[in-house]
C-alpha cells in the first residue's frame, strides 16, 4: 500500500517560475487537501476537493490552483511563485473528512529565491 | 474565529513519566484530531475523536465537548515518543484547523 504519494520531495525555484507539486493516493479516499507548514504556525489547509471535479478554497488559497479530475490525483499549481511560498507542503486524504482519519503524504520542503 | 490553542508549547520529561498535552478550541467542532510528527517531518494520524475517550497503546485521547477541550495522555513514555504532537479541530465538515503543536522530549 502506498498510501499517499507526494513528488517532489524537495524543490528550489526561483521567484516567478511556475511548477506542480504532485499528490497520489491510492486509497480510493474522496476528501483531499493541501496544507503548508511555516515556522512557529500551525498547518494552515490551502485548498481541498471532497470528490472528483470539486475543489474549494481553504483559509490560505491566494497563489495557488488546483483540480481533481481523477479520484487519485490532486495536484497543487503555484502559479508565479514567490519568497513567501517557501513552506513545506503537505497533501492528505481521507476515506471521510468527518469520520475517518487522514493520511499524509511526507511533504515538499519548496524553497523560493 | 475558528481558533485551536495546545499547551505546553514545549515538554521534556524523564522515560517513563506519564505525560498530557491540552487541546482547547473557540467553537463547536465535528471532530478532533491528534497527530504525530516525527523529527523527520512525517505526519501520522493518532486519533479522531467526536466524544469520550479512545486508546490505542500507551496512549490515550479524550475529549470534553461540554468544556471545548481535549486532552492526549501517554502512559510510561519513551524516548521513541519523541515528537511534536498537534491537535486540530474538525470546525464545519470539510475544514481543519490545527495547533502550532506541542514538541515532546522523552529523556532516558
Amino acid at each position: 500500500n502506498a498510501g499517499v504519494t507526494q513528488t517532489p520531495k524537495f524543490q528550489v525555484l526561483k521567484t516567478g517560475q511556475s511548477m506542480t507539486l504532485q499528490c497520489a493516493q491510492d486509497m480510493n479516499h474522496e476528501y483531499m487537501s493541501w496544507y503548508r507548514q511555516d515556522p512557529g504556525m500551525g498547518l494552515r489547509l490551502i485548498h481541498y476537493s471532497v470528490g472528483a471535479g470539486i475543489t474549494d478554497q481553504g483559509e490560505v488559497p491566494n497563489g495557488y490552483n488546483v483540480s481533481r479530475s481523477t479520484t487519485e490525483d490532486f495536484p497543487l499549481r503555484l502559479l508565479s511563485a514567490a519568497p513567501s511560498q517557501t513552506s513545506v507542503y503537505f497533501c492528505a486524504s481521507s476515506r471521510d473528512s468527518t469520520a475517518y482519519g487522514y493520511t499524509f503524504g511526507s511533504g515538499t520542503r519548496l524553497t523560493v529565491v | 474565529k475558528n481558533e485551536v490553542e495546545q499547551s505546553p508549547q514545549n515538554l521534556t520529561a524523564q522515560e517513563g513519566e506519564f505525560i498530557t498535552i491540552n487541546c482547547s478550541y473557540s467553537v463547536g467542532i465535528s471532530a478532533l484530531h491528534w497527530l504525530q510528527q516525527h523529527p523527520g517531518g512525517g505526519i501520522v494520524s493518532l486519533f479522531m475523536l467526536s466524544s469520550g475517550k479512545k486508546k490505542h497503546g500507551r496512549l490515550i485521547a479524550t475529549i470534553n465537548i461540554q468544556e471545548k477541550h481535549s486532552s492526549l495522555h501517554i502512559t510510561a513514555s519513551h524516548p521513541r515518543d519523541s515528537a511534536v504532537y498537534i491537535c486540530a479541530a474538525l470546525f464545519g465538515n470539510e475544514k481543519l484547523t490545527f495547533g502550532t503543536g506541542t514538541r515532546l522530549t522523552i529523556i532516558p
